[in-house]
C-alpha cells in the first residue's frame, strides 16, 4: 500500500497563478486533512472532510477550495497565489476521525510563491 | 498566548546525554496529547501518545500534567538518530485532525 500520495513535491508559482495540489489516499480512511507548516512553525489545519461530499474549514481557509468527490481524493485548490501562501503543504487522514487516532501524513509539497 | 507553547531549542546534546522537552497548553478542556517527531523537510510522524498516568517507550517518557497544564517528553540515552524536530499536539475535542500543534522543539545530538 502507497498510504498518502501527495504531488507534486516541488512547485514554484508566479503571483496570481493556480494551481491543485493533489492528494490521494489508499488506505480507505474517511477522514482527510490538509495542513501548512511555515518555517519554524508547526502544522495549520487549512480544511477537512469527514468523507466523501463532505468538507469543512480549518483555522486558515483564505485562498484556498478543496473538493472531496471520492474517498481516496482530496485535491486543495489555490486560486490567486500570493507570497503568502509559500508554504509546505501535507496531506493527512484519519481512519474515523476519532480523538486519540495518529495521523497519517503524505510527504509533503513545498511551494513557492515568487 | 499561543494554545500550546514549546521552547523552540535548539537543544544540543551529546550521545548518552538524557534531555527533557516541555509543552505547555492553554485550554483545560484539551483532552488528548501526542508527541509527533518531524525529520528535516519530511512529514511529522507520531512518536507517543500522552498518557494521563504517564508511558514510556523503550527510552522515550512521555507525561502528562493536568494540574499544570503541561506535557513532558524525555529521552534518555540520546542516539544521534534522535536529532529531529519534536512537535507537541493536542486535541480539544473528538476531531484528531483538528489538532494543535506546537512549533517544535529541534534536538541536535552529537558525538
Amino acid at each position: 500500500n502507497a498510504g498518502v500520495t501527495q504531488t507534486p513535491k516541488f512547485r514554484i508559482l508566479k503571483i496570481g497563478q493556480s494551481m491543485t495540489l493533489q492528494c490521494t489516499q489508499d488506505m480507505n480512511h474517511n477522514y482527510m486533512y490538509w495542513y501548512r507548516q511555515d518555517p519554524g512553525m508547526g502544522l495549520k489545519l487549512i480544511y477537512y472532510s469527514v468523507g466523501a461530499g463532505i468538507t469543512d474549514k480549518g483555522e486558515v481557509p483564505n485562498g484556498y477550495n478543496v473538493s472531496r468527490s471520492t474517498t481516496e481524493d482530496f485535491p486543495l485548490r489555490l486560486e490567486l497565489a500570493a507570497p503568502s501562501q509559500t508554504s509546505v503543504y501535507f496531506c493527512a487522514t484519519t481512519k474515523t476521525g476519532g480523538g486519540g487516532e495518529k495521523l497519517f501524513f503524505g510527504s509533503g509539497t513545498q511551494l513557492s510563491v515568487l | 498566548r499561543k494554545e500550546v507553547e514549546q521552547d523552540p531549542g535548539p537543544f544540543n546534546v551529546p550521545e548518552g546525554a538524557t534531555v527533557a522537552f516541555n509543552c505547555t497548553y492553554s485550554n483545560s478542556a484539551s483532552q488528548s496529547f501526542f508527541w509527533y517527531r518531524q525529520d528535516c523537510r519530511k512529514e511529522p510522524k507520531l512518536l507517543m501518545s500522552v498518557y494521563s498516568s504517564g508511558n514510556e517507550d523503550g527510552r522515550f517518557t512521555a507525561q502528562l500534567n493536568r494540574a499544570s497544564q503541561y506535557i513532558s517528553l524525555l529521552i534518555r540515552d540520546s542516539k544521534l538518530s534522535d536529532s529531529a524536530t519534536y512537535l507537541c499536539v493536542e486535541i480539544q475535542g473528538t476531531n484528531a485532525g483538528k489538532s494543535t500543534f506546537g512549533d517544535g522543539t529541534t534536538l541536535t545530538v552529537k558525538p
